[in-house]
């Protein structure tokens, strides 16, 4: 069964803490894996992609990583702000138009 | 660039009345979805369309019902509204190359709706 399982489920850190969420996956065939940063009240908006040939990837204070053999996927978050403060979502897709979405790492930081 | 945009942002009904949530996008993406997020869960699909004029059934698709007229609009219909159906709604767009990989997805800002 196609299932994406990210860990923790919530983490509170303090701000200019850098922190690390994580995602599993056992989505097959694999197409490409994705982490949204979804703030309050608002839709979900993409950080990074990761394909298979893809092991490190940074967007600002965001570096992603995918360990294609394991199927595992981090999201490490450096020197965090208090607008960091969102729900995290891993998404693998398995092919067109088929995503499969984990429930999320909610992630407060405090000052 | 307005990318997703979906109205109504807020809706209250009463059970058995009915609505339309509109979703439109302006990327010219061949791929729309409805998706409902309730608190736990992920993001579960609902129906979503491949192109202009044609639709399918995602996860979770009972009780509701969509229509792609234009290839910019996508619509969410509930014909009786029951109370299971209170939740946030997200349409969603995607393209997608011509190699097959599956393209990012644009999300609009959501619609809550209470089913009474």
């Amino acid at each position: 069964k196609n299932q994406v399982e990210q860990s923790p489920q919530s983490l509170i850190i303090l701000e200019g803490k850098n922190c690390t969420l994580q995602c599993n996956y056992t989505v097959s065939p694999f197409s490409n894996l994705r982490w949204y940063k979804q703030d309050t009240g608002r839709g979900p908006v993409s950080l990074t992609i990761m394909t298979f040939s893809e092991n490190t990837k940074s967007n600002g204070r965001y570096t992603a990583t995918l360990d294609a053999d394991t199927k595992q996927s981090s999201l490490h978050i450096t020197a965090s702000q208090l607008s960091d403060s969102a729900s995290y979502i891993c998404v693998v897709s398995a092919s067109r138009n088929q995503f499969y979405f984990g429930t999320g790492t909610s992630l407060t930081v405090i000052p | 660039n307005a990318g997703v945009t979906q109205t109504p942002k807020f809706r209250v009904l009463k059970t058995g009345q009915s609505m339309t949530l509109l979703c439109a996008q302006d990327m010219n993406h061949e791929y729309m979805y409805w998706y409902r997020q309730d608190p736990g869960m992920g993001l579960r699909l609902i129906h979503y369309s491949v192109g202009e004029g044609t639709t399918a059934k995602g996860e979770v698709p009972d009780g509701y019902n969509v229509s792609r007229l234009k290839k910019q609009n996508f619509l969410l219909g509930l014909e009786s509204a029951a109370p299971s159906q209170t939740s946030v709604y997200f349409c969603a767009s995607s393209y997608s190359s011509g190699s097959g990989d599956t393209g990012e997805l644009f999300f609009g800002e959501g619609s809550r709706l209470t089913v009474l």
